[in-house]
């Protein structure tokens, strides 16, 4: 049990279509921070958000976009989906400082078709 | 490209037997985490490392992180089927996000 919780847990979407995937954060952390996850392979970072604002990005491209709310709740927009865009995306989440913990939630498995 | 390499990408080992997995940094890391993730679920978050030398344990699972803060291993001690899952290791670089290895996949059997 992280504190983390994401939804929706699995979707179904076709090609060309838009898909937002919503976070949670544990309580009192200000950092969240999204990664795609395609089978086999390690996370890959997708960006950051901290106390709103976008605080890094990964090499994604513009169609991947994101949110995150005064009560550092956080959702994961994707444009334009492809068929490489299935994978399992997950949210992590931290109070910003050096050495502290990052939690992960169970993640969000999308497929695209 | 990966800044973080794993290995080895697969083990298969019995269950009562040690195992080590070792995770090399491309360059100097500001911290190392270790998560275990069974397939297809979130990261469950196993150790933390930060200092040259740094040895931590948890029951049967010890984490080190070497003098030059490049290179770690994950040691398990008469591994259990409860063991398997995929490892990963994950380093901070103090650009505020973690970069992940391609994990190791380890089967016990019983």
């Amino acid at each position: 049990e992280t504190g983390v919780t994401q939804s929706p847990t699995h979707l179904i979407k076709t090609r060309g279509q838009q898909v937002t995937l919503r976070c949670s954060s544990q309580s009192g952390h200000n950092t969240v921070s999204w990664y795609q996850q395609a089978l086999g392979q390690g996370p890959q970072f997708i960006f950051q958000y901290y106390r709103e604002e976008e605080n890094g990005r990964g090499n994604f491209p513009p169609r991947f976009s994101g949110l995150q709310f005064p009560n550092y709740s956080s959702e994961l927009n994707v444009n334009a989906l492809e068929l490489d865009d299935s994978a399992l995306y997950l949210c992590a989440s931290s109070v910003r400082a050096a050495g502290n913990t990052i939690y992960f939630g169970e993640g969000s498995w999308l497929t695209v078709v | 490209s990966q800044e973080l390499e794993q290995s080895p990408q697969s083990l298969i080992v019995q269950e009562g037997k040690n195992l080590t997995i070792n995770c090399t940094s491309s360059k100097t890391l500001y911290g190392l985490y270790w998560y275990k993730q069974k397939y297809g679920e979130g990261l469950i978050f196993l150790m933390m490392l930060q200092k040259g030398g740094e040895e931590k344990s948890h029951e049967k699972i010890t984490a080190k992180l070497d003098e030059k803060k490049q290179q770690s291993s994950l040691h398990i001690t008469a591994s259990q089927p409860s063991h398997a899952g995929i490892y990963l290791c994950g380093a901070d670089y103090n650009n505020n996000d973690m970069r992940f290895g391609a994990g190791t996949r380890l089967t016990v059997k019983p």
